[in-house]
Order: structure tokens, then sequence, then C-alpha cells
């Protein structure tokens, strides 16, 4: 099946900071999103995002589906981003549709 | 606040326990989900219900056995359970399971633990 690989696992920032978190996918996929889990597991739809450049506040995702990758972009980070993004790519049609979750990059920002 | 929400937040059951997970969704979907959410694993997706008709369920074992008395709410019902059965179980809805475009919500999530 296919595979969803997030990078970096983990990442420390100071705030302030900018990072540009990834997903790599192995298979061409319908659509992809980035949520953000926050400490008390609420998990919050971020982007959906099939392919180019979308932004959100201090946040931007860019997806290049025909390289099959996606980032996510933080910037100007805050305590309260602290967290784990996850990337999910959608499958299939009909019935058969899924998402295929990454293992998410837990982020923690530090004062 | 993303219109699903789940009771308890906190469960602890002992192995012949029987309880509920009960989610609300308050956003008009026609799609519910159960997810189960274990430390180092992707999410796992366990039930699927669109118009209150379940259309997935993955291979899930019986000990879990999931209701929707209408497209607004959702239980998963729970006896005889393993310690490897603690995890964050969330809840989802979306506006259809099948179409396109489909964003998820999710709730806050039960925290189970199996003792």
């Amino acid at each position: 099946g296919i595979q969803v690989e997030q990078s970096p696992p983990d990442l420390i920032l100071q705030e302030g900071a900018n990072s540009t978190l990834r997903c790599n996918f192995s298979d061409s996929v319908n659509n992809l999103q980035w949520f953000h889990q926050n400490p008390w597991g609420q998990l919050i739809n971020l982007f959906y995002i099939p392919s180019g450049t979308k932004q959100n506040g201090r946040l931007s995702a860019t997806t290049v589906a025909t390289e099959r990758y996606s980032l996510l972009y933080i910037s100007s980070s805050q305590t309260t981003d602290s967290g784990v993004y996850f990337c999910a790519v959608e499958r299939g049609a009909g019935n058969n549709r899924k998402l295929i979750w990454g293992l998410g990059t837990s982020l923690a920002v530090n004062p | 606040e993303t219109g699903v929400t789940q009771t308890p937040r906190h469960l602890v059951m002992g192995m012949t326990n029987k309880k509920s997970l009960k989610c609300e969704q308050h956003l008009g979907h026609n799609a519910m989900y159960w997810y189960k959410q274990s430390a180092k694993k992707p999410l796992e997706l366990m039930f699927v219900y669109s118009l209150e008709e379940r259309v997935e369920n993955n291979s899930v074992p019986s000990r879990f056995s999931p209701e929707c008395p209408n497209s607004s709410h959702l239980f998963l019902h729970l006896h005889t359970l393993q310690p490897e059965d603690s995890a964050l179980y969330l809840c989802a809805s979306s506006q259809d399971s099948r179409g396109p475009g489909n964003t998820i919500y999710f709730g806050e999530g039960s925290w189970l633990t199996v003792v």
C-alpha cells in the first residue's frame, strides 16, 4: 500500500523561529490534508491541499503532486503551535475512499 | 470548538467492564467515523457510518461495537477489552464519506485506559 512519511519526527524550536515540515507519499493521491493535534488530543484540519500553495496566517502549505510531496511552513512560531502535525493522503473513490496517515511531526515551541 | 463533541474525555475501565463512548456532531454532516490513535502508530480507521448505515468496518474485534442511531450521534460500546486497547479514541464527521473535497472534523477524543 501507499506509504506516507513525515519528517522530521521531532522538532524543537525557540519562539519566533521558522520551520518546514515535510510529507512524502509513495503513490498518486486524490488529495492531501494537514492536521494539527494539540497536547490535549484535539485534531484540527489546517489545509486541504491537493496541489499548489495555500496560506492561512503564519501557516502555509505547498503540495507538488507530480513529485509526491507536501511542505508545511510555520513562520514566527508561537508556543501555541506546539503539538503534532499530521499529513494524511486520500486514495480511492466512492466507498473505497480512504485517508492514509503519516506518523506525524511532534513540535515543541519553547518560550 | 469543531462542532464534534465526545464524552467522556477520560475513561478507566477494567477488562470485565462494559462502557460506551459517545459522539455528537452539530455540523449537519452525513458521515461519522471512529478512529483509534495509539502511540507511535498512524491513526487507524475503525468504523465509518454514512447516513446511519455502516459502510466500513476495518476488521475491528467484536469487543468494539458501534451504534449510529441517527446522523448526529455515534456510540462505541466497549466490553471485555484488553490492556492493548488503551488508546485515544477519536470521533470525526464529514459532509459525506464518499464525495470529493471532504474536510473531516474531529472531536477532542476519549482517552481510554484498560486495567
